[in-house]
Protein backbone atom coordinates (compact mmCIF):
# COMPACT_ATOMS: atom_id res chain seq x y z
CA UNK A 1 0.00 0.00 0.00
CA UNK A 2 1.26 3.77 -0.56
CA UNK A 3 -0.87 5.20 2.27
CA UNK A 4 -0.69 8.91 1.44
CA UNK A 5 0.28 10.31 -1.42
CA UNK A 6 0.75 13.94 -2.17
CA UNK A 7 1.89 15.77 -5.67
CA UNK A 8 3.69 17.46 -6.59
CA UNK A 9 6.43 17.11 -4.44
CA UNK A 10 7.83 20.78 -4.92
CA UNK A 11 6.57 23.89 -6.73
CA UNK A 12 7.72 27.18 -7.25
CA UNK A 13 5.08 30.12 -8.24
CA UNK A 14 4.79 33.42 -8.84
CA UNK A 15 2.72 35.64 -7.06
CA UNK A 16 -0.93 35.49 -8.08
CA UNK A 17 -0.75 32.14 -10.16
CA UNK A 18 -2.86 29.38 -9.14
CA UNK A 19 -2.64 25.64 -8.06
CA UNK A 20 -4.04 22.43 -6.67
CA UNK A 21 -1.86 20.40 -4.80
CA UNK A 22 -3.14 16.37 -5.26
CA UNK A 23 -3.47 14.16 -1.94
CA UNK A 24 -4.68 10.35 -2.27
CA UNK A 25 -5.18 7.69 -0.20
CA UNK A 26 -5.63 3.98 -0.40
CA UNK A 27 -6.43 3.16 2.91
CA UNK A 28 -9.96 3.59 3.09
CA UNK A 29 -10.14 6.24 4.91
CA UNK A 30 -13.23 8.54 5.99
CA UNK A 31 -11.54 11.65 7.06
CA UNK A 32 -8.84 13.58 5.26
CA UNK A 33 -6.75 16.94 6.25
CA UNK A 34 -4.51 19.55 4.92
CA UNK A 35 -1.96 21.20 7.38
CA UNK A 36 0.75 23.57 6.51
CA UNK A 37 3.64 23.84 8.52
CA UNK A 38 6.07 26.80 8.62
CA UNK A 39 9.29 26.87 10.15
CA UNK A 40 9.34 26.91 14.00
CA UNK A 41 5.30 26.74 14.15
CA UNK A 42 4.46 23.63 14.29
CA UNK A 43 2.02 21.70 11.68
CA UNK A 44 -1.45 24.18 11.77
CA UNK A 45 -4.94 22.97 10.27
CA UNK A 46 -6.16 24.40 6.70
CA UNK A 47 -9.40 22.40 5.57
CA UNK A 48 -10.08 19.15 6.64
CA UNK A 49 -13.07 16.75 5.23
CA UNK A 50 -14.58 13.87 8.33
CA UNK A 51 -16.72 12.72 5.41
CA UNK A 52 -16.90 12.12 2.44
CA UNK A 53 -19.02 15.34 0.45
CA UNK A 54 -18.62 17.56 3.77
CA UNK A 55 -15.62 20.18 4.66
CA UNK A 56 -14.86 22.25 7.25
CA UNK A 57 -12.22 25.15 7.45
CA UNK A 58 -9.37 25.13 10.02
CA UNK A 59 -7.20 27.25 11.64
CA UNK A 60 -5.54 28.64 8.36
CA UNK A 61 -8.28 28.58 5.64
CA UNK A 62 -8.46 31.92 4.20
CA UNK A 63 -6.59 31.83 0.32
CA UNK A 64 -7.20 27.86 0.15
CA UNK A 65 -10.27 26.03 -1.15
CA UNK A 66 -10.61 22.48 -1.01
CA UNK A 67 -12.30 19.50 -2.78
CA UNK A 68 -13.04 16.14 -1.49
CA UNK A 69 -13.23 14.64 -5.03
CA UNK A 70 -14.41 11.00 -3.70
CA UNK A 71 -13.28 9.11 -0.94
CA UNK A 72 -9.83 8.50 -1.96
CA UNK A 73 -8.97 12.02 -3.16
CA UNK A 74 -8.57 15.63 -1.01
CA UNK A 75 -7.17 18.31 -3.39
CA UNK A 76 -6.41 22.04 -2.32
CA UNK A 77 -6.60 25.00 -4.38
CA UNK A 78 -4.46 28.13 -4.16
CA UNK A 79 -6.60 30.68 -6.52
CA UNK A 80 -4.27 33.60 -6.83
CA UNK A 81 -0.97 32.41 -4.92
CA UNK A 82 0.82 34.71 -2.24
CA UNK A 83 4.67 34.87 -0.63
CA UNK A 84 2.89 34.43 2.94
CA UNK A 85 1.66 31.17 1.31
CA UNK A 86 5.17 29.50 0.83
CA UNK A 87 5.37 26.48 3.17
CA UNK A 88 5.55 23.13 3.53
CA UNK A 89 2.19 20.73 2.74
CA UNK A 90 1.07 18.24 4.24
CA UNK A 91 -1.68 15.82 3.32
CA UNK A 92 -3.34 13.46 6.10
CA UNK A 93 -5.89 10.78 6.22
CA UNK A 94 -7.82 8.71 9.24
CA UNK A 95 -10.37 6.33 10.21
CA UNK A 96 -13.97 7.84 11.37
CA UNK A 97 -14.44 4.26 13.77
CA UNK A 98 -16.74 4.83 16.60
CA UNK A 99 -14.11 3.99 18.84
CA UNK A 100 -10.30 6.16 19.76
CA UNK A 101 -8.23 4.81 17.44
CA UNK A 102 -8.16 7.45 15.29
CA UNK A 103 -4.49 7.64 14.13
CA UNK A 104 -3.60 10.31 11.37
CA UNK A 105 -1.56 8.88 8.69
CA UNK A 106 0.71 11.66 6.87
CA UNK A 107 1.69 12.02 3.39
CA UNK A 108 5.51 13.33 2.55
CA UNK A 109 4.66 16.92 2.07
CA UNK A 110 4.79 19.46 -1.09
CA UNK A 111 7.19 22.01 -0.63
CA UNK A 112 5.71 25.52 -2.15
CA UNK A 113 7.79 28.48 -2.68
CA UNK A 114 5.76 31.49 -3.92
CA UNK A 115 7.71 34.54 -5.12
CA UNK B 1 -9.01 20.69 22.85
CA UNK B 2 -6.29 21.49 25.56
CA UNK B 3 -3.59 23.02 25.22
CA UNK B 4 -0.24 21.20 25.76
CA UNK B 5 3.47 22.38 26.84
CA UNK B 6 6.67 20.85 26.10
CA UNK B 7 10.31 21.58 26.46
CA UNK B 8 11.47 23.30 22.97
CA UNK B 9 14.58 20.78 23.08
CA UNK B 10 16.73 17.84 24.62
CA UNK B 11 19.46 15.73 24.08
CA UNK B 12 20.24 11.90 24.75
CA UNK B 13 22.60 9.48 24.54
CA UNK B 14 22.61 6.72 22.07
CA UNK B 15 21.06 3.46 23.51
CA UNK B 16 19.77 5.05 26.86
CA UNK B 17 16.05 5.69 27.71
CA UNK B 18 14.90 9.08 26.00
CA UNK B 19 12.09 10.59 28.35
CA UNK B 20 10.18 13.19 26.78
CA UNK B 21 7.64 15.38 28.96
CA UNK B 22 4.01 17.17 28.30
CA UNK B 23 2.40 19.21 30.15
CA UNK B 24 -1.82 19.23 30.17
CA UNK B 25 -2.74 20.74 33.22
CA UNK B 26 -6.25 21.56 31.45
CA UNK B 27 -6.85 17.95 30.13
CA UNK B 28 -10.00 17.30 30.45
CA UNK B 29 -11.52 13.74 31.51
CA UNK B 30 -12.58 12.61 27.86
CA UNK B 31 -9.06 14.13 26.28
CA UNK B 32 -6.59 11.30 25.03
CA UNK B 33 -3.07 11.86 24.78
CA UNK B 34 -1.26 11.36 21.40
CA UNK B 35 1.87 11.40 20.35
CA UNK B 36 3.41 11.91 16.94
CA UNK B 37 7.09 12.64 15.75
CA UNK B 38 8.60 13.77 12.80
CA UNK B 39 11.84 13.38 11.29
CA UNK B 40 13.25 16.03 9.42
CA UNK B 41 11.56 16.98 5.80
CA UNK B 42 8.83 14.00 6.27
CA UNK B 43 5.56 13.92 7.10
CA UNK B 44 4.64 13.54 11.20
CA UNK B 45 4.83 9.54 12.12
CA UNK B 46 2.13 8.21 14.91
CA UNK B 47 3.77 6.99 17.90
CA UNK B 48 0.92 6.03 20.72
CA UNK B 49 -1.82 7.59 22.47
CA UNK B 50 -3.72 6.71 25.57
CA UNK B 51 -6.10 7.96 28.22
CA UNK B 52 -5.16 6.96 31.55
CA UNK B 53 -3.64 3.69 31.79
CA UNK B 54 0.02 3.52 30.92
CA UNK B 55 0.49 2.31 26.91
CA UNK B 56 3.04 0.70 25.06
CA UNK B 57 3.86 -0.52 22.10
CA UNK B 58 6.24 -1.53 19.82
CA UNK B 59 8.09 2.03 19.36
CA UNK B 60 8.10 3.45 23.06
CA UNK B 61 5.77 3.55 26.34
CA UNK B 62 3.37 6.31 27.37
CA UNK B 63 3.14 6.93 31.24
CA UNK B 64 0.24 9.27 31.95
CA UNK B 65 -0.05 10.86 35.77
CA UNK B 66 -2.71 10.04 37.78
CA UNK B 67 -4.21 13.13 37.47
CA UNK B 68 -3.60 13.15 33.94
CA UNK B 69 -2.05 16.62 34.00
CA UNK B 70 0.96 15.49 32.59
CA UNK B 71 2.69 12.36 30.52
CA UNK B 72 5.80 11.49 29.56
CA UNK B 73 6.78 9.52 26.29
CA UNK B 74 9.60 6.99 26.90
CA UNK B 75 11.78 5.50 23.83
CA UNK B 76 13.59 2.76 26.07
CA UNK B 77 16.91 2.73 23.73
CA UNK B 78 17.37 5.26 21.74
CA UNK B 79 19.10 5.21 18.40
CA UNK B 80 20.32 7.89 16.00
CA UNK B 81 17.36 7.08 13.70
CA UNK B 82 15.26 8.71 16.67
CA UNK B 83 16.13 12.18 16.42
CA UNK B 84 13.05 14.34 15.57
CA UNK B 85 10.31 16.07 16.52
CA UNK B 86 8.23 15.23 19.04
CA UNK B 87 4.79 16.27 19.42
CA UNK B 88 2.49 15.83 21.93
CA UNK B 89 -1.02 16.23 21.45
CA UNK B 90 -4.79 16.05 23.77
CA UNK B 91 -7.89 15.60 21.83
CA UNK B 92 -11.43 14.74 22.42
CA UNK B 93 -12.09 10.99 21.95
CA UNK B 94 -15.87 12.01 21.44
CA UNK B 95 -15.54 14.78 19.12
CA UNK B 96 -16.93 12.55 16.17
CA UNK B 97 -17.67 15.73 14.29
CA UNK B 98 -14.55 18.14 14.10
CA UNK B 99 -11.47 15.07 13.93
CA UNK B 100 -8.64 17.64 13.68
CA UNK B 101 -5.36 17.30 15.73
CA UNK B 102 -3.75 20.77 16.44
CA UNK B 103 -0.45 20.66 16.76
CA UNK B 104 2.14 22.84 18.34
CA UNK B 105 5.45 23.11 18.32
CA UNK B 106 7.17 19.85 19.65
CA UNK B 107 10.01 19.10 21.48
CA UNK B 108 13.27 18.52 19.01
CA UNK B 109 14.98 15.51 20.28
CA UNK B 110 18.50 14.65 19.21
CA UNK B 111 20.01 11.43 19.87
CA UNK B 112 23.84 12.22 20.73
CA UNK B 113 26.35 9.26 19.18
Amino acid sequence: NAGVTQTPKFQVLKTGQSMTLQCAQDMNHNSMYWYRQDPGMGLRLIYYSASEGTTDKGEVPNGYNVSRLNKREFSLRLESAAPSQTSVYFCASSERPQGTNEKLFFGSGTQLSVL
Amino acid sequence: DAKTTQPPSMDCAEGRAANLPCNHSTISGNEYVYWYRQIHSQGPQYIIHGLKNNETNEMASLIITEDRKSSTLILPHATLRDTAVYYCIVRDRYNFGNEKLTFGTGTRLTIIP
